[in-house]
């Protein structure tokens, strides 16, 4: 089956500190990743989709500024949390969509603590 | 309202019972439905597709009823790895919308 993987998979960083976020799409090209937050005992939340040459597309309520989404290659995109805070401490995880079958392909999670 | 809608649990079962999960849906354009599973601190995984003719794959059998929007897992002979939460998934101009998901601990 189709592998995504993601790096770090987990990270603790001061507050004020940025962390960039890895998904990488191993086995298939991805025209379109996706970036999801879960926070303890809820569900996933879609972030933002993230297009390969070009910007991403944020859900209502997440700050483009502070989540910055880079998707240079067909493999490869990152998120960055800028400025982090506690609050921004949650389970990223991103996947990635596989064409023909539109599947999406989830990564393992990072999961990030601001202290 | 939620746009997907589910029991949280947990759902405390012995091994070898049958366990159902229902789940509902807010937007009637829907395109797509599926059941995920995930465990404690892991990414979700696709434990199946859910079809307007239901389908089986298995222990699992998965029914979608879009006229009442309300899509539902049977799992029948529950195993002890079957523990787990159970995510219903529906996807709306290509987007997936988690629920948070049902808790499932199956005891020996």
């Amino acid at each position: 089956g189709a592998v995504v993987s993601q790096h770090p998979s987990w990270v603790i960083c001061k507050s004020g500190t940025s962390v960039k976020i890895e998904c990488r799409s191993l086995d298939f090209q991805a025209t379109t990743m996706f970036w999801y937050r879960q926070f303890p005992k809820q569900s996933l939340m879609l972030m933002a989709t993230s297009n390969e040459g070009s910007k991403a597309t944020y859900e209502q309520g997440v700050e483009k500024d502070k989540f910055l989404i880079n998707h240079a290659s067909l493999t490869l995109s990152t998120l960055t949390v800028t400025s982090a805070h506690p609050e921004d401490s949650s389970f990223y995880i991103c996947s990635a969509e596989r064409e023909g079958p539109d599947e999406q392909y989830f990564g393992p999670g990072t999961r990030l603590t601001v202290t | 309202r939620k746009e997907v809608e589910q029991d949280p649990g947990p759902f405390n079962v012995p091994e070898g019972a049958t366990v159902a999960f229902n789940c509902t849906y807010s937007n009637s354009a829907s395109q797509s439905f599926f059941w995920y599973r995930q465990d404690c601190r892991k990414e979700p995984k696709l434990l199946m597709s859910v079809y307007s003719s239901g389908n089986e794959d298995g222990r699992f059998t998965a029914q979608l009823n879009r006229a009442s929007q309300y899509i539902s897992l049977l799992i029948r002979d529950s195993k002890l790895s079957d523990s787990a939460t159970y995510l219903c998934v529906v996807e709306n101009t290509d987007k997936l919308i988690f629920g948070t998901g049902t808790r499932l601990q199956v005891f020996p």
